[in-house]
């Protein structure tokens, strides 16, 4: 079993729409989880942090977490093609410095 | 604060040559990290490094794959010879390294294509 599942798309929905991106893990010492963003030929960008359960807003971002059932959610509200990229759930340990990814799933906002 | 430095942005070259990236951390991280981005795929550690120490080296191909943080610093990613399953995008990171709640940040990637 992998670490960490991710629903790899793609998925295309129209400007304006919410998107909710998903990962699953199995490791329950995964404290910290990030939402990390990747534009074509891009490195990833760090685009939400969060420790523990619970949820975490920026603007139009959400990150939730649910370590009950080891998933992660990133909702995206009014949804832009500026959105379209490729996203990446991560995750570590609270005492390691090794990051677990998930395989992305790749969005694109229609006009 | 200036971001993961990384060159080149592109490299092509032919099976069996060889090839080397380089990587300038954030200023102050002690932890650096090679990835490798196959097409679809999430990012794959190759080394990590602690200062100039090796942490995990578990996935690199030792026998094509050389990898150094000479000074704990800068830090140079190496294939000789390429393969044509070489083709990917590598990634370097690099993280403070102090072990709580550890942040990430990648630089922009070399696209290596061998031909």
């Amino acid at each position: 079993q992998k670490e960490v599942e991710q629903d790899p798309g793609p998925l295309s929905v129209p400007e304006g729409a919410i998107v909710s991106l998903n990962c699953t893990y199995s490791n329950s010492a995964f404290q910290y989880f990030m939402w990390y963003r990747q534009y074509s030929r891009k490195g990833p960008e760090l685009l939400m942090y969060t420790y523990s359960s619970g949820n975490k807003e920026d603007g139009r971002f959400t990150a939730q977490v649910d370590k009950s059932s080891k998933y992660i959610s990133l909702f995206i509200r009014d949804s832009q093609p500026s959105d379209s990229a490729t996203y990446l759930c991560a995750m570590t340990s609270y005492t390691g410095n090794q990051f677990y990814f998930g395989t992305g799933t790749s969005l694109t906002v229609i006009p | 604060e200036a971001g993961v430095a990384q060159s080149p942005r592109y490299k092509i070259i032919e099976k069996r040559q060889s090839v080397a990236f380089w990587c300038n951390p954030i200023s102050g991280h002690a932890t650096l990290y090679w990835y490798q981005q196959i097409l679809g795929q999430g990012p794959k550690l190759l080394i990590q490094f602690q200062n100039n120490g090796v942490v995990d080296d578990s996935q690199l191909p030792k026998d094509r794959f050389s990898a150094e943080r000479l000074k704990g610093v800068d830090s140079t990613l190496k294939i000789q010879p390429a393969k044509l399953e070489d083709s990917a995008v590598y990634l370097c990171a690099s993280s403070r390294g102090n072990s709580m709640g550890e942040k990430l940040f990648f630089g922009s990637g070399t696209q290596l294509s061998v031909l």
